[in-house]
């Protein structure tokens, strides 16, 4: 099993949609957690922290289950420019460990 | 302005022939990172410096080495690139490397072997 596990998608979805990823990880003892964009051929970007009473920031929503062991991103009124792959990022002490990635495609 | 600058962007070498690619930074920041990353595929992590002191992932093959001359400045280098290490590699910085300290990428480098 992956550390950390994302499903690589791809979400094709029509603009104003709302859509939802989740990232599992193994590791019970993670600590941080990060949300990263990464467009096409380009690096990848910090979108948001992950917090544990859940935070937003826009239309971007993201929360913590640690009895679960995942975090997601939900992402409301879907812009075209939100097409980009989303990476999911978790840290154990000094170790960062990345998601594979889930790709999201908004369609007019 | 960019805070991490990688240098080239885009890296043409023949097989076998050594390339060094550069990161510098403008944030200070005591942790620096080198990352591969293939197509379709997430980052992996190849190496870090802590301030001056290196640690290598058990899994980076000693055709990969990095050197840190001063804060600002770090350079992989691929002494002898094979096709398989056709890749964007990625430079990363942190403030350190535990916490909820956020990593910040360069543009990445483009690596094409011939």
């Amino acid at each position: 099993r992956k550390e950390v596990e994302q499903d690589p998608g791809p979400f094709n979805v029509p603009e104003g949609a709302t859509v939802a990823f989740n990232c599992t990880y193994s590791n019970s003892a993670s600590q941080s957690f990060f949300w990263y964009r990464q467009d096409c051929r380009k690096e990848p970007k910090l979108l948001m922290s992950v917090y544990s009473s859940g935070n937003e920031d826009g239309r971007f929503t993201a929360q913590l289950n640690r009895a679960s062991q995942y975090i997601s991103l939900l992402i409301r009124d879907s812009k075209l420019s939100d097409s980009a792959t989303y990476l999911c990022v978790v840290r154990a002490g000094n170790m960062l460990t990345f998601g594979g990635g889930t790709r999201l495609m908004v369609k007019p | 302005d960019a805070m991490v600058i990688q240098n080239p962007r885009y890296q043409v070498t023949q097989f076998g022939k050594p390339v060094t690619l550069s990161c510098s930074q403008t944030l200070n920041h005591n942790v620096m990172y080198w990352y591969q990353q293939k197509s379709s595929q997430a980052p992996k992590l190849l190496f870090h410096y802590y301030d001056k002191d290196f640690n290598n992932e058990a899994d980076t093959p000693d055709n990969f080495q990095s050197r840190r001359p001063n804060t600002s400045f770090c350079f992989l280098d691929i002494r002898s690139p094979g096709l398989g290490d056709a890749a964007m590699y990625l430079c990363a910085t942190s403030r350190d490397p535990a916490g909820a300290n956020v990593l910040t990428f360069g543009a990445g480098s483009r690596l094409t072997v011939l």
